[in-house]
């Protein structure tokens, strides 16, 4: 496996569901990223973490709960979530600090439905 | 609040036919200007980094450029496989995070 892996790549849900997304880095990287992109609109940054501490959430509804276990894994929960939420959810990681965060290698995305 | 914006927001090109990207942006001091492309159900994958002024980068049939107000993609000859979605983004010195466009949608006809 080389590169940003996310899992599952499709995922329906129901608003009393709760389910997880999972990324896994393989390149050694300090800074991984969740962004949700939604159609026709630019990529909002989700929450961000460096050396596995939170350095950012963004104002995210607490409907979404990320997880850090190690530098190389990035979970982000969900739970009751919202119509509104569906959109493809990506993980990105980066080598520098988070404070220079320069060239993003993101992975393939989730393409989150809610029901 | 660093801003880009991305036009046009659609483009479809004849094989061969060159044309220019535009992402105008407002940032409180660049610390660097990316390029990202994006296909269809995968995610962003980065393209160049310019940091000033003046500034080109080049891959392939894609040149970048940059001004003190906007960047341009220019993409000669272009063939099918150029079709993408690209992505601009900013970073301040105020601010580590990146502002992203909402890209512009190129379609190649061969």
């Amino acid at each position: 496996e080389t590169g940003v892996t996310q899992t599952p790549r499709h995922l329906v849900m129901g608003m009393t569901n709760k389910k997880s997304l999972k990324c896994e880095q393989h390149l050694g990287h300090n800074a991984m990223y969740w962004y949700k992109q939604s159609a026709k609109k630019p990529l909002e940054l989700m929450f961000v973490y460096s050396l596995e501490e939170r350095v950012e959430n963004n104002s995210v509804p607490s409907r979404f709960s990320p997880e850090c276990p190690n530098s190389s894994h990035l979970f982000l929960h969900l739970h009751t979530l919202q119509p509104e939420d569906s959109a493809l959810y990506l993980c990105a990681s980066s080598q520098g600090d988070y404070s220079n965060t320069g060239e993003l290698f993101f992975g393939e995305g989730s393409r989150l439905t809610v029901l | 609040e660093d801003q880009v914006t991305q036009s046009p927001e659609a483009l479809r090109l004849q094989e061969g036919e060159s044309s220019s990207l535009n992402c105008s942006y407002t940032v409180s001091g660049l610390r660097g200007l990316f390029w990202y492309r994006q296909d269809p159900g995968k995610g962003p994958e980065f393209l160049f980094t310019l940091y000033s002024a003046g500034e080109e980068k080049e891959k392939e049939r894609l040149k970048a450029t940059l001004t003190k107000k906007e960047s341009f993609l220019h993409i000669t000859a272009p063939k099918p496989e150029d079709s993408a979605t690209y992505l601009c983004a900013v970073q301040g010195s105020n601010d580590y995070k990146l502002s992203f466009g909402a890209g512009t949608t190129v379609t190649v006809r061969a």
